[in-house]
């Protein structure tokens, strides 16, 4: 049983363009969550969705937007990147709003 | 505001030693209290999660306890191993109105263990 799988691993991108990252939930799981994590931070909280919609948002502009697919499977979407923007982002999946949240190895971005 | 803070920042001990972490949280309205380890550039792994009623919960050489009175938990590594070299992150869970949970991440102690 796969876990939390999140592609690519690693990207570098240039200020301006724009990023699409990939995570596929555990078997079973309908709900992913989407983290931002800069160096020495703890993870912050983007967005999450659940039934193909966004139910919670964190403090991030609009410029981070998502999608769910039918599969429960997600992609972050960022625009108009910035240098700030160079994290660690982290994809974690559970039932519902369960307790047992699982999370991937993340990607990192690097925006030169 | 929900927040959650960790102490130390980091901590070196060595092999075959024991170590406690905290963390305090002003979080409303409280849900639950999980602890995570996180290796450098790896996705952050569950070690336990305790509600309002647990004041403790082991994992094996892990062991966490909870105050809710005083908004406290700590986490105690028994015999360290290398390989808890590691950063462990106290995320707190609150309650959201209309049902699910919001975290609230502390930013971690960066533990590492040496011969």
């Amino acid at each position: 049983d796969a876990g939390v799988t999140q592609s690519p691993t690693h990207l570098i991108k240039t200020r301006g363009q724009q990023v699409t990252l990939r995570c596929s939930p555990k078997s079973g799981h309908d709900t992913v969550s989407w983290y931002q994590q800069a160096l020495g931070q703890g993870p912050q909280f983007i967005f999450q969705y659940y039934e193909e919609e966004e139910r919670q948002r964190g403090n991030f502009p609009d410029r981070f937007s998502g999608h769910q697919f039918p599969n429960y499977s997600s992609e972050l979407n960022v625009n108009a990147l910035l240098l700030g923007d160079s994290a660690l982002y982290l994809c974690a999946s559970s039932v519902g709003s369960g307790e047992k949240l699982f999370f991937g190895s993340g990607t990192q971005l690097s925006v030169l | 505001k929900n927040q959650v803070e960790q102490s130390p920042q980091s901590l070196i001990i060595l092999e075959g030693k024991n170590c406690t972490l905290q963390c305090n949280y002003t979080v409303s309205p409280f849900s639950n209290l999980r602890w995570y380890k996180q290796d450098t550039g790896r996705g952050p792994v569950s070690l336990t999660i305790m509600t309002f009623s647990e004041n403790t919960k082991s994992n094996g050489r892990y062991t966490a306890t909870l105050d809710a009175d005083t908004k406290q938990s700590s986490l105690h590594i028994t015999a360290s191993q290398l390989s808890d070299s590691a950063s462990y992150i106290c995320v707190v869970s609150a309650g959201v109105t209309g049902g699910g949970n919001k975290l609230t991440f502390g930013t971690g102690t960066q533990l590492k263990v040496e011969l």
